[in-house]
């Protein structure tokens, strides 16, 4: 079964820093593109950032350029986001999910972790 | 980097059929070559519905549909059922390599 199992939210103050994880299952993690999506509570999806299958190409989104890096070992068939800096505004589920290969767009997704930035 | 905007709600009684639009510059959405549909039910992740303007995944039902129109795309409903009741964005791909979504629609089957 092709899955993919987030981990590392939680609660953390402003300023503060997290790591987010997510292991992919049922594929060839190592074929696929990657992202990072999230959504803020009752609020829309935002994509965050993507990799390209051999880390060479990164992209995000503006609003946290400077302070999130996107990274991944496919030895271990796992994706990483080192989230600094953290601001109330990323308070969000943080989905992981697959680049669907051959196509632009996002197939597989994960459960989602919480990541909540409070003091 | 602006969402693509999208009706904030849209219903519709079951078995008739709905459209929800998904508009944005042609900077925002990469020329739409590469636009996407997601249904989300509550406390759920995304599930692809639609990609690259109209293809269905397998095992989605046929009666979802979608189609573009200049700086448009459009996500089609048929014979609206119960379980289509949740929320729907359109994503896109741009041509600085990265992805947009649309505002969300909510999707109410009266």
């Amino acid at each position: 079964e092709v899955q993919l199992v987030e981990s590392g939210g939680g609660l953390v103050q402003p300023g503060g820093s997290l790591r987010l994880s997510c292991v992919a299952s049922g594929f060839t993690f190592s074929n696929n593109w990657m992202n990072w999506v999230r959504q803020a509570p009752g609020k829309g999806l935002e994509w965050v950032a993507n990799i390209k299958q051999d880390g060479s190409e990164k992209y995000y989104v503006d609003s946290v350029k400077g302070r999130f890096t996107i990274s991944r070992d496919n030895a271990k068939n796992s994706l990483f986001l080192q989230m600094n800096s953290l601001r109330a505004e990323d308070t969000a589920v943080y989905y992981c999910a697959r680049g669907k290969y051959g196509a632009k767009t996002c197939d597989i997704w994960g459960q989602g972790t919480m990541v909540t930035v409070s003091s | 980097q602006s969402a693509l905007t999208q009706p904030a709600s849209v219903s519709g009684s079951p078995g008739q059929s709905i459209t929800i639009s998904c508009t944005g510059t042609s900077g925002d959405g990469g020329g739409y070559k590469y636009v996407s549909w997601y249904q989300q039910h509550p406390g759920k992740a995304p599930k692809l519905m639609i990609y690259d303007v109209s293809k269905r995944p397998s095992g989605v039902s046929n009666r979802f549909s979608a189609s573009k129109s200049g700086n448009t795309a459009s996500l089609t409903i048929s014979g609206l059922q119960a379980e289509d009741e949740a929320d729907y964005y359109c994503l896109s791909y741009t041509s600085s390599s990265t992805y947009v979504f649309g505002t969300g629609t909510k999707v109410t089957v009266l």
